[in-house]
């Protein structure tokens, strides 16, 4: 196990409404990534938070939004949920800063949830 | 645009056989790769990892070999077992300090024993 944990681990939502999905991250692990992942699909990047600030973004509208918090615990929010948006969400933790790693400090990856959108 | 891409979706081998998993990448700019193995139900576990510096890296049974000159990725598992039936997924990431991971599509795994 990786000890990074979520919830929940499924979620049944309909078009137009706001989901909040949540990360626990490793103790000490400083930056979180969100992903998604639809049927057959390799992860998608989201975005990336950094001692709680956004630190990157991926090609998704405003519309997904997080948080990170002190105690290495994070939030997706996704509002007016589309049909597309339908898919397994991943967050993963890593220790450094991306600036100071380059991007290549390991990433744990939780078990995602699984948000269907009806 | 530029993407990563898997020329297999699917491999079977037996079990105790080697399996080469191949990806392909087109964005010239990136300089760190990554395998990772996804089992059903789980998020993607990393593998091992290698810098556009370098062109092999090896770990315990599992290689990764790249050949910038065609933009080539692969994994070697050596003696596969069972338990490596899953989809593995490479990933690439462009540097200079930022964090853009693009992952490929994936290719599964089947062991047969």
């Amino acid at each position: 196990e990786t000890g990074v944990t979520q919830s929940p681990t499924h979620l049944i939502k309909t078009r137009g409404q706001q989901v909040t999905l949540r990360c626990s991250s490793q103790s000490g692990h400083n930056t979180v990534s969100w992903y998604q992942q639809a049927l057959g699909q390799g992860p998608q990047f989201i975005f990336q938070y950094y001692r709680e600030e956004e630190n990157g973004r991926g090609n998704f509208p405003p519309r997904f939004s997080g948080l990170q918090f002190p105690n290495y615990s994070s939030e997706l929010n996704v509002n007016a949920l589309e049909l597309d948006d339908s898919a397994l969400y991943l967050c993963a933790s890593s220790l450094a800063s991306p600036l100071v790693s380059g991007g290549t400090d390991t990433q744990y990856f939780g078990p995602g949830t699984r948000l269907t959108v009806l | 645009g530029e993407s990563v891409g898997l020329h297999l979706p699917t491999l079977s081998v037996q079990e105790g056989d080697n399996s080469i998993i191949n990806c392909a990448y087109s964005n010239s700019a990136s300089d760190y790769f990554i395998w990772y193995k996804q089992e059903s139900g789980k998020g993607p576990q990393f593998i091992i990892d290698i810098r556009s510096n370098m062109d092999k890296r090896q770990g315990q049974r599992v290689t990764v070999l790249l050949n910038k000159t065609v933009k080539h990725l692969s994994l070697q598992i050596a003696a596969t077992q069972p338990g490596d039936s899953a989809v593995y997924f490479c990933a690439e990431n462009i540097g200079g300090g930022s964090y853009i991971p693009t992952f490929g599509r994936g290719t599964s795994l089947i062991v047969h024993p």
